[in-house]
């Protein structure tokens, strides 16, 4: 069974860079059926969808984040990370990693999000 | 960037009584490739969100037959036929036509 868990600092200052990562255990993120991502959480936006990554390394982002976002995936970890430039406070969420099911080669024409990890809150505050 | 539309907001019902949650979207999500690329999902109150339905009305593995996902283009509807106690928490609906990805604002199920 594919389990997600992600990582992070919690707490961190404006301006800095949020770094998160997401250690699959039970699979590969080498699977060719499957793109792995990043969604937050916040009691005013609901959920939002970050950016998500292929295993051949194809990234897709979020028009709203794509300046200040990277994805991208250790496959000799069976890791993947987001970075996150020049936070704010809007930045402050529950961030969680998934599993996207492919439904055909194309992004985003996926069969939902199937795995989910706990979440990790981070904080933005000086 | 599409527009996902849930009501109602909140929803009590009865354990054992019909419920129906609807989502909008600002565009259709029907594909060349025949598929509406719409998904449910439930989070219940302390945990991750589950998906429910994928491809507008398949069940994800393990999900109950009470629950069923109808409708096209548009227009979609999450129909749970007995509610029970463990099935309360937020619905959101999502679609993955378009990038970006987008969720509807939610519905908030309760028991009454």
């Amino acid at each position: 069974q594919v389990q997600l868990q992600e990582s992070g600092p919690g707490l961190l200052k404006p301006s800095k860079t949020l770094s998160l990562t997401c250690t699959v255990s039970g699979g590969s993120i080498r699977s060719s059926s499957h793109y792995w991502g990043w969604i937050r959480q916040t009691p005013g936006k609901g959920l939002e969808w970050i950016g998500s990554i292929y295993f051949s390394g194809t990234t897709y982002y979020s028009p709203s984040l794509e300046s200040r976002l990277t994805v991208s995936a250790d496959t000799s970890k069976n890791q993947f990370y987001l970075e996150l430039t020049s936070v704010t406070a809007a930045d402050t969420a529950l961030y969680y990693c998934v599993r996207h099911v492919a439904s055909s080669p194309w992004f985003p024409l996926l069969a939902g999000m199937d795995v989910w990890g706990r979440g990790t809150s981070v904080t933005v505050s000086s | 960037d599409i527009v996902m539309t849930q009501s109602p907001l909140s929803l009590p019902v009865s354990p054992g009584e019909p419920a129906s949650i609807s989502c909008r979207s600002s565009q259709s999500l029907l594909h060349n490739n025949g598929n509406n690329y719409l998904n449910w999902y439930l989070q219940k109150p302390g945990q991750s969100p589950q998906l429910l339905i994928y491809l507008r009305s398949n069940r994800a593995s393990g999900v109950p037959d009470r629950f069923s996902g109808i409708g096209s283009g548009t227009d979609f509807t999450l129909k749970i036929s007995r509610v029970e106690a463990e099935d309360v928490g937020v619905y959101y609906c999502m679609q993955t036509l378009q990038s970006p990805l987008t969720f509807g604002g939610g519905t908030r199920v309760e028991i009454k």
